[in-house]
This record gives C-alpha cells, structure tokens and sequence, in this order.
C-alpha cells in the first residue's frame, strides 16, 4: 500500500517568512496530492491540491510542486502570518481506490511574531 | 458549497454503551464517504470507506462489529460505535466525495466529534 512521509514534524518560522513542507510517497500509481490546514480541534480544510499532470501550483502565498519521477512534492507558505500556525497534513491518493488518502504524519507550523 | 457537517460535536457517554455520529453532505450527494479517528497530536487513520447503498469496507484491524457504518442515503452515513471502552476516545471525523463529478478528486471533512468514553 501507499505510505507518506512527512517532514518536518514541527516548523517554527518568524512572520513574514517563508515555510517549507516536504512529503515523499511510495506508490507510482498514486495521481492526487492533496494539502489540508488543520487548527486544534477542527476537521482538515483542504487549503491545495495537485494532480500528477501538473508539476506546480500556485494559490495566493501558497503554492505546491510535484516531482513524480523522485515521488516526492511539497508546500511552499510565502509571507507567513500568525494565522498560518496549524498542523498542516500532506495526502496521497490513487483514483481506483475509492481516491482513499494516505496522511502524512503532520507538520506542526508556528509563525511568531 | 461542500459542506459536510457533522452531530454531534462532542459527546460523553458510559464505559458499555453505544454513541451513533452523524456525517451529512449539505449542498452535494455523496457517494462514497469515510471514516476516520485521530489522537492527539497524531495523523489520520482511516476507518472504513463507505459508499451509498452497500457495505461498508474496512482497514485492516477495524472491527466491522465494533464500529458499525451506515451509508443509506446519498447525503447522509452513520458510525456507531458499539460497547464503547475508554480506548476509544478519541477524534471522528468524515469526509465525503462525489465520484459522479467528472475529474473531481476532493474529499470534503466534517468539523470531528471528539467522543470521550468513562
């Protein structure tokens, strides 16, 4: 099965910085790759995702690369902002299975002032 | 749009009884739903995947007859959780997906119940 891992565990970073997260997956089949925010106890909000087609995208001061030769892709927060602090989650998924998520271990991002 | 809720938000109940959480897809039908639980400070482990009208199907070492699912209509799916122990505390959550939307991969997740078991 697919097995995502994550790094790093935790990410302290001074406003206005830059924060980088980075996954790396196992399974070649798997074509979806998903990033969700998650604050203290709430649901995961999908805050961007990429297909394996793209090799980048960008949302705002967000933006996500996928390498698929290396198996490996990453989140990219610009100009971070006390708001960013969360625990950030990368996913995998393949589209025969349901589009079932494999969930990296989890980032725990501060942003201090 | 894509909103998928969850009931209740929190609950406590007794060491030997059964809690029943609700999942609804708000503004889409969803066919395939899943469960998930996480504790702290953790990752998300998925349950089961649920899809409407038929069985639920289960990761390895999730107990069917523990953790009961119910997907009987296309906005809503049911997990009870059976004779709860207090190992079974922890944070629910669901997500839902609309398979019949062409080229839509997304998985929408409900707010959590955390159930805590006494």
């Amino acid at each position: 099965g697919e097995n995502v891992e994550q790094h790093p565990s935790t990410l302290s970073v001074q406003e206005g910085d830059s924060a980088v997260i980075k996954c790396t997956y196992s399974d070649s089949a798997s074509n979806y790759f998903p990033w969700y925010k998650q604050e203290l106890g709430k649901g995961p909000q999908l805050i961007i995702d990429i297909r394996s087609n793209v090799g980048e995208k960008k949302d705002q001061r967000i933006a996500v690369t996928l390498n698929k030769t290396a198996k490996h892709f990453s989140l990219h927060i610009t100009e971070t902002q006390p708001e960013d602090s969360a625990v950030y989650f990368c996913a995998a998924s393949r589209t025969d299975s349901w589009g079932k998520l494999q969930f990296g271990a989890g980032t725990q991002v501060v942003v201090t002032p | 749009g894509a909103v998928v809720s969850q009931h209740p938000s929190w609950v406590i109940c007794k060491s030997g009884t059964s809690v029943k959480i609700e999942c609804r897809s708000l503004d889409f039908q969803a066919t395939t739903m899943f469960w998930y639980r996480q504790f702290p400070k953790q990752s998300l482990m998925l349950m089961a995947t649920s899809n409407e009208g038929s069985k639920a199907t289960y990761e390895q070492g999730v107990e069917k007859d523990k953790f009961l699912i119910n997907h009987a209509s296309l906005t809503l799916s049911t997990l009870t959780v059976t004779s709860a122990h207090p190992e079974d505390s922890s944070f629910y959550i669901c997500s839902a997906r609309d398979f019949r939307l062409a080229g839509e991969y997304e998985q929408y997740f409900g707010p959590g119940t955390r159930l805590t078991v006494t």
